[in-house]
């Protein structure tokens, strides 16, 4: 069974610092990854995809993906209070028969 | 462009009750997932369909969950009997890519499901 794991946090940040957040994931097929993010009572939004090895930068974020390390990341630079949330990696093994298999999210608390 | 719509957004049921949730998609989305969310977990797959076909149901508890999609647009989910550990939030989401891992999945705000 795929698995995905994420450290659940809380994780604390101050107002401006660069917000890390870590994912792996088993199953090395998995060809595409995703970053959610969630709000307390709100639904995930999707904030980032990442398909190649490498960075993928978006404004403020950054997904980084190490296939070979099984390993995705995202940065969030100039972390603000309205960052603060769940984010959820999600990585999805390809092919039209995968949905996507989410962690459990890291709690993240960007302090002012 | 109106978003994926879910019903009901809360509701309170009694163990060994019944409850459905309804859930219409982004217009032209093919792809359909429900997903159920525990508090404190990550979102898990119960099922995908595929226009009205179902592509995987791997991890859909089926002697108690059931789903459909007819005519490949709207979706309901059922659960019959409950049972306590049922409490959860259960999302629908879409997606346009026919087949194909799209990965932008748009999320419905969810059925939040209480079992006493």
């Amino acid at each position: 069974q795929k698995e995905v794991e994420q450290n659940s946090g809380p994780l604390s940040v101050p107002e401006g610092a660069i917000a890390s957040l870590n994912c792996t994931y088993s199953d090395r097929g998995s060809q595409s990854f995703f970053w959610y993010r969630q709000y307390s009572g709100k639904s995930p939004e999707l904030i980032m995809s990442i398909y190649s090895n490498g960075d993928k930068e978006d404004g403020r974020f950054t997904a980084q993906l190490n296939k070979a390390s099984q390993y995705v990341s995202l940065l969030i630079r100039d972390s603000q209070p309205s960052d603060s949330a769940t984010y959820l990696c999600a990585v999805n093994g390809g092919g039209g028969a995968d949905g996507l298999t989410f962690g459990k999210g890291t709690h993240l608390i960007i302090q002012p | 462009e109106a978003g994926v719509a879910q019903s009901p957004r809360y509701k309170i049921i009694e163990k060994r009750q019944s409850v459905a949730f309804w859930c219409n998609p982004i217009s032209g989305h093919a792809t359909l997932y429900w997903y159920q969310q525990i508090l404190g977990q990550g979102p898990k797959l119960l099922i995908q369909f595929q226009n009205n076909g179902v592509v995987d149901d791997s991890q859909l508890p089926k002697d108690r969950f059931s789903a459909e999609r007819l005519k490949g647009v709207d979706s309901t989910l059922k659960i019959q009997p409950a049972k306590l550990e049922d409490s959860a939030v259960y999302l629908c989401a879409s997606s346009l890519v026919a087949g194909g891992a799209g990965g932008e999945l748009f999320f419905g705000e969810g059925s939040r499901l209480t079992v006493l």
